[in-house]
């Protein structure tokens, strides 16, 4: 079964700084989820890779089949940034494995 | 996209009851998933249903408990039955896009057993 893990669980920033959340999986997936949950539990996926590189806005998602890792950084980083950001292996027809999370505060 | 309602957005139980959740989908998918996320915890796959067959259960979760319906390709519940305190989270139902993968999820329904 696929085992996920994250680094760092948790993280403070001040706001403008530049933040990498690692992930690493241990067996061949899918696909690699990104995901960010805000406080009061809901649940919104940032990206969805593969193979190679996506950027949205000021996300940008990495990922390295071969070292079967995973990296979400985000450029500019602002308070309204903060949340729990997931990354999750699988999907298709066997549902996602979940990493724990990384905690993230950027304070003004 | 996929837009994920569910009901009931939170409730608080007595022990040994059980308490049915609701989700609805504003499209028609294959498979719909449902997932626990305990106190302070990451989300943990419960079972995965399919329209017209038994829903598939991940270890350590079993139909007596978590018995779920998917009587359509929209609509999906799990009932938790025969609640103790340690049934405490939020339960959230997802789907995945049927052409891109995507995973989209319902806003969770927190439960509280007393």
């Amino acid at each position: 079964k696929n085992e996920v893990e994250q680094s760092p669980q948790n993280l403070t920033a001040q706001e403008g700084e530049f933040i990498t959340i690692n992930c690493s999986y241990s067996v061949g997936i899918s696909a690699l989820h990104w995901l960010q949950q805000h406080p009061g539990g809901g649940i919104v996926s940032l990206f969805m890779l593969s193979s190679g590189k996506k950027k949205h806005g000021r996300l940008i998602a990495t990922i390295n089949i071969q070292e079967k890792h995973s990296s979400l950084h985000i450029t500019a980083s602002h308070p309204r940034d903060s949340a729990v950001y997931i990354c999750a292996g699988g999907g298709g027809a066997d549902g996602l494995t979940f990493g724990k999370g990384t905690h993230l505060i950027i304070q003004p | 996209s996929a837009v994920i309602s569910q009901k009931p957005s939170r409730d608080i139980c007595q022990r040994g009851t059980s308490l049915t959740i609701q989700c609805q989908v504003d499209s028609q998918v294959t498979m719909m998933f449902w997932y626990r996320q305990q106190p302070g915890q990451s989300l943990t796959l419960i079972a995965t249903a399919n329209q017209g067959s038994e829903a598939t259960y991940e270890s350590g979760f079993v139909i007596d408990k978590f018995p779920i319906s998917r009587p359509n390709l929209t609509f999906s519940t799990l009932t938790v039955s025969n609640m103790s305190p340690e049934d405490s989270s939020i339960y959230l139902c997802s789907v995945a896009g049927t052409i891109t993968g995507e995973q989209f999820f319902g806003p969770g329904t927190r439960l509280t057993v007393l």
